[in-house]
């Protein structure tokens, strides 16, 4: 069973705050890294799938930057508004397994 | 916009009971993928399927668990005799291929076994 933390576990954050939060993950066998947001009662929505190390991308006000040699990638929100309220999680997928391991997830919420 | 489709959204079973989770995947995607989250927990993967066939499952996987793709569009996780512990949120997702493409999930099934 592969190791794949989140910190923090969960945070509030005042409207407007930016805020980060970090998915560590082993540096060995990597493939991907993936991102989700997920609201409940919703489906889990991908943000983003990473796959090289010094990726960066973004959606809006949301990005993230990979590095697969430490292992880590950093998941920013630039002027957090309530309806980024949800969880996020990071998933971790190797080479040679057709599946995610997940982390447990940060969750977010910003007061208005 | 396409969308991964699951159904019962909640199921209430007795204990040693069989239950059958439907999903109906994107239709031009070729992997699937069960995962539950017991409350509180992480995400776990249970099976991936891919030609018909399971491609990869994890120890939670045992002989009570198994999924079929019966007619082309549905893609079922069956429990055949639930216990307690199996109460959890089952994700149903879909890719088009493995790994490095993103995939999408269902609403998910919460299943209680009482």
């Amino acid at each position: 069973i592969l190791n794949v933390e989140q910190s923090p576990q969960s945070l509030h954050v005042q409207e407007g705050d930016s805020t980060n939060f970090t998915c560590s993950f082993p540096s060995s066998n990597f493939y991907a890294l993936h991102w989700y947001r997920w609201e409940t009662a919703k489906s889990p929505e991908a943000l983003f799938v990473m796959t090289l190390n010094g990726d960066e991308k973004k959606k809006g006000r949301i990005s993230a930057t990979l590095n697969t040699k430490e292992g880590y990638s950093y998941l920013y929100i630039k002027g957090s508004q309530p309806e980024d309220s949800a969880t996020y999680l990071c998933a971790f997928g190797g080479t040679g397994a057709n599946n995610l391991f997940f982390g447990t997830g940060t969750r977010l919420t910003v007061i208005p | 916009e396409p969308e991964v489709t699951q159904t019962p959204s909640h199921q209430v079973t007795q204990m040693g009971q069989e239950v059958i989770l439907r999903c109906v995947p994107i239709s031009n995607h070729l992997y699937f993928y069960w995962y539950r989250q017991i409350l509180g927990q992480k995400v776990e993967f249970l099976v991936s399927f891919y030609n018909n066939e399971i491609s990869e499952k994890s120890e939670i996987f045992d002989d009570q668990f198994s999924v079929e793709r019966p007619d082309g569009s549905n893609f079922t996780l069956k429990i055949r005799s639930t216990k307690l512990e199996d109460s959890a949120m089952y994700f149903c997702a879909s890719s088009v291929q493995r790994g490095n493409t993103e995939a999408f999930f269902g609403q998910g099934t919460r299943l209680t076994v009482v």
